[in-house]
């Protein structure tokens, strides 16, 4: 079966700590991407990436950095968490030429 | 701007009734995908479709991708408590990398 597996399914981290969600998915796919998710505001883009060590900001990247240093690991970091960025993060990945993406089950992050 | 709307946003229905949803744009696609989501879980692909006018049946559902490849719906005969979940249509372009979502359609079903 293939498989996007995110580190994390529930984390409570406090204001102004560093937060690191990491993804790792088995399919070989060159696309991986962070989608954050909020009642009444649907699936919105972070960042994603289409290949190792390349990146490109989505529709909300302020506040988030990312880092691709393998094909299969795609990782979120918080710098400084707020409480706005208390969240569902979805992690997702797809071929370059079907846009279907395999999403992970998801980690539910509360930022107190 | 939102390229993809979906309508209804809310849909509480009977056992056994059936149901459409719609997917909306002023934009045109290469392919266009359904998702399902259960709480607390992620997203899981249901179909694309690719052609205009393309039709495609997955047990009880039916989806399809209208002839300009703009819009799409998604069609439940007989409505079971286990199809309850957040339906997504999202639009994507062949290589383009980043897929445009619609804001979904929440579905309850009634035992």
């Amino acid at each position: 079966d293939v498989k996007v597996t995110q580190s994390s399914r529930y984390l409570v981290k406090r204001t102004g700590e560093k937060v690191f969600l990491e993804c790792v998915q088995d399919m070989d796919h060159e696309n991986m991407f962070w989608y954050r998710q909020d009642p009444g505001l649907g699936l919105r883009l972070i960042y994603f990436s289409y290949d190792v060590k390349m990146k490109e900001k989505g529709d909300i990247p302020e506040g988030y950095s990312v880092s691709r240093e393998k094909k299969e690991r795609f990782s979120l970091i918080l710098e400084s968490a707020s409480t706005n960025q208390t969240s569902m993060y979805l992690c997702a990945s797809s071929r370059r030429v079907t846009g279907e993406l395999f999403f992970g089950e998801g980690s539910r992050l509360t930022v107190l | 701007t939102q390229l993809l709307e979906q309508s209804p946003q809310f849909l509480s229905i009977q056992e056994g009734e059936n149901l459409t949803v719609y997917c909306n744009s002023s934009s045109v696609f290469s392919s266009l995908q359904w998702y399902r989501q259960e709480p607390g879980e992620g997203p899981v692909l249901l179909v694309t479709v690719v052609t205009g006018g393309e039709v495609k049946k997955l047990k009880r559902l039916t989806f399809q991708f209208g002839d300009a490849r703009k819009d799409s719906s998604l069609h439940i005969t007989a409505a079971q408590p286990g199809d309850t979940g957040l339906y997504l249509c999202a639009g994507a372009y062949t290589n383009a990398g980043k897929s445009t979502f619609g804001d979904g359609t929440t579905l309850t079903v009634k035992p």
